[in-house]
Formats: structure tokens, sequence, C-alpha cells
């Protein structure tokens, strides 16, 4: 079974632009969740999409937006693109049997560098 | 604010030895506490997934403990190898319907021969 796939894997944009990462999961899995990790703040939580439908979400602002399509793949979107959002972005698939002991399938992430 | 603080930063250790990594919590309600971990440039791994009532739970040779009533959890790592020099990261996830899970910044393990 292929993992959870993420594109591109490297990013670099300047400050003002806006920017989509996508997610595809592992076949079947329903549930997509996306994080921001930076050196500085660690792992955070972006938002959490499920039968395209937005479950969850961090405590970010709304230039950060996301969707989820109907084969499960996501998309999520940065706009007007700041220094500090350079980041890796990670995004994880779950089957979302348990939510609470279902386990979650991270992608390698995407690098996103701003200029 | 919910937060999870782990311990220590970094460790150092020589390859066979044990270790133990440790996370404290306050995160309320509490729905389930995961130990993953995180090699260097990829995306995280799952090692253990703990619910309220589950106070040990293994995962070859590692090894997760949790005590609810103190919000502490530690993960043990028996006869470490190379391999496991990494970044393991404590996560916590708030129950009451929301799931939001709370990040550790994480223990960076580097494992000597």
């Amino acid at each position: 079974k292929a993992g959870v796939t993420q594109t591109p894997r490297y990013l670099i944009k300047t400050r003002g632009q806006q920017v989509t990462l996508s997610c595809s999961p592992i076949s079947g899995h329903r549930s997509v969740s996306w994080y921001q990790q930076t050196p500085g703040q660690g792992l955070q939580f972006l938002f959490e999409y499920f039968s395209e439908t937005q479950r969850n979400k961090g405590n970010f602002p709304g230039r950060f937006s996301g969707r989820q399509f109907s084969n499960s793949r996501s998309e999520m979107n940065v706009s007007t693109l700041e220094l500090g959002d350079s980041a890796l972005y990670l995004c994880a698939s779950s089957g979302n049997v348990d939510r609470v002991v279902e386990t979650q399938y991270f992608g390698p992430g995407t690098r996103l560098l701003v200029l | 604010k919910n937060q999870v603080e782990q311990s220590p930063q970094s460790l150092i250790i020589l390859e066979g030895k044990n270790c133990t990594l440790q996370c404290n919590y306050t995160v309320s309600p509490f729905s389930n506490l995961r130990w993953y971990k995180q090699d260097t440039g990829r995306g995280p791994v799952s090692l253990t997934i703990m619910t309220f009532s589950e106070n040990t739970k293994s995962n070859g040779r590692y090894t997760a403990t949790l005590d609810a009533d103190t919000k502490q959890s530690s993960l043990h790592i028996t006869a470490s190898q190379l391999s496991d020099s990494a970044s393991y990261i404590c996560v916590v996830s708030a129950g009451g319907g929301s799931y939001i899970p709370t990040f550790g910044r994480g223990t960076s393990l580097i494992v000597h021969p």
C-alpha cells in the first residue's frame, strides 16, 4: 500500500505570494490532517478534514485554508505569505475507524521557504 | 492553556544502553497520548497510542507508560541502536469531541557507537 504523498517536496516563494500544497492520503483513508513544523514552535496543528468537511481547526490566521476532495485528497493554501510561514508542512491520514486510537500516518512533508 | 512539556531536551547515550524520556501535560479533558519518532527530514512515525484507561503500551523495544492522575508519561527505549537516533515527540489530544492535538517540543536522542 502506498504511503501518504505530498507535493511538491520543496518550494521557494516570496513574501506576499500565495502557495498551494497537496496531500494524497493512503488509499481508503478518509481523514486528512495538516501540521506546521518550525524550529521555533515545533509541530502545530493546522486543521483536519473528513469527508470533504473541516472537522477541526487549530489556532492559525485565516490566511491558512484547506479543502478536501471527494477522493480524500487534500490541499492547503497559504495566502499573502510572510517570512514566518517558512516551515515544514506535514500531512497525515487515518482511516477514522476510531478517532481516539486511530494511527495517523504522516507524509514526508513539503518544505516551504519564504524569501 | 493546554501544554505538553518534554524532558530532557536532548540526550546522548551509548549503543546498547537503555534510556527514558519524560512527558508532562496539562491537556484537559484528555483523550489520548501518543509518542512519535521523527528522523531528520522525515515525517513522524507513530510508536504508541494510549487512552485514559491504559498505563503501559509496548512496541518492540519501545515501552510507554501513562499516569493519568499525575498527567505524566514516559517512553523507555531498551537496548538502544544507532537507528534510534531521532527526535521523540509526545502528543496529547483533547477530549470532549475536539481531538485537537497539542505537541511537545520533542527530545532529541543521539545514540553513539
